[in-house]
């Protein structure tokens, strides 16, 4: 159980455009879901928290107007990264918080690597 | 500020040379700490949570402890397929969301 999946798992794009990757949780409602971004030899930094049917919440720094999340049901998250530059280059992963009195743990997606040329 | 500190940054060890990976922290309010699996290029594997001093989790070859400051992840006998970066993670207060360590990248040679 608690089977977490992103798509795509790899993206390459033009700078300029914008790209839209699903997290989706397979077997678990998700009351919360959870967009990190990491970048090589680095560990995971918390972008934003997304509720479903509310408004995200974005971590200091976080440009809220170019990473647009939408948690439009309980178990499928979207993070679209608008007008993409080379600097967004990253792997980018979520998780999901089923927020249960049994979990109290996340459970990660794979990770979508995103590559802007 | 919760802060999680992981150390050492890397470890080299020989298949079967026992070690123990440290994350020390500074949280208000503990809710929890996980201890996290990742490999190159895939998310983290959810490995153990611990939610108060004293507790012990183990699955095969890891052992998990806790103190007030401190958690250890205790590796007996590793095999090169243990080879991975171990991330620590705490979740405090009342929020969901976890603060990560920067890791520990283990690399086993037979």
């Amino acid at each position: 159980g608690a089977v977490v999946s992103q798509h795509p798992s790899r993206v390459i794009c033009k700078s300029g455009t914008s790209v839209k990757i699903e997290c989706r949780s397979l077997d678990f409602q998700a009351t919360t879901m959870f967009w990190y971004r990491q970048f090589p030899k680095q560990s995971l930094m918390l972008m934003a928290t997304s509720n479903e049917g509310s408004k995200a919440t974005y971590e200091q720094g976080v440009e809220k107007d170019k990473f647009l999340i939408n948690h439009a049901s309980l178990t499928l998250s979207t993070l679209t990264v608008t007008s993409a530059h080379p600097e967004d280059s990253s792997f980018y992963i979520c998780s999901a918080f089923p927020g249960s009195t049994s979990y109290n743990e996340q459970f990660f997606g794979p990770g979508t690597r995103l590559t802007v040329l | 500020e919760d802060q999680v500190t992981q150390s050492p940054e890397a470890l080299r060890l020989q298949e079967g040379e026992s070690s123990s990976l440290n994350c020390s922290y500074t949280v208000s309010g503990l809710r929890g700490l996980f201890w996290y699996r990742q490999d190159p290029g895939k998310g983290p594997e959810f490995l153990f949570t611990l939610y108060s001093a004293g507790e012990e989790k183990e699955k095969e070859r890891l052992k998990a402890t806790l103190t007030k400051k401190e958690s250890f992840l205790h590796i007996t006998a590793p095999k090169p397929e243990d080879s991975a970066t171990y991330l620590c993670a705490v979740q405090s207060g009342g929020y969901n969301k976890l603060i990560f360590g920067a890791g520990t990248r283990l690399a086993v040679h037979p």
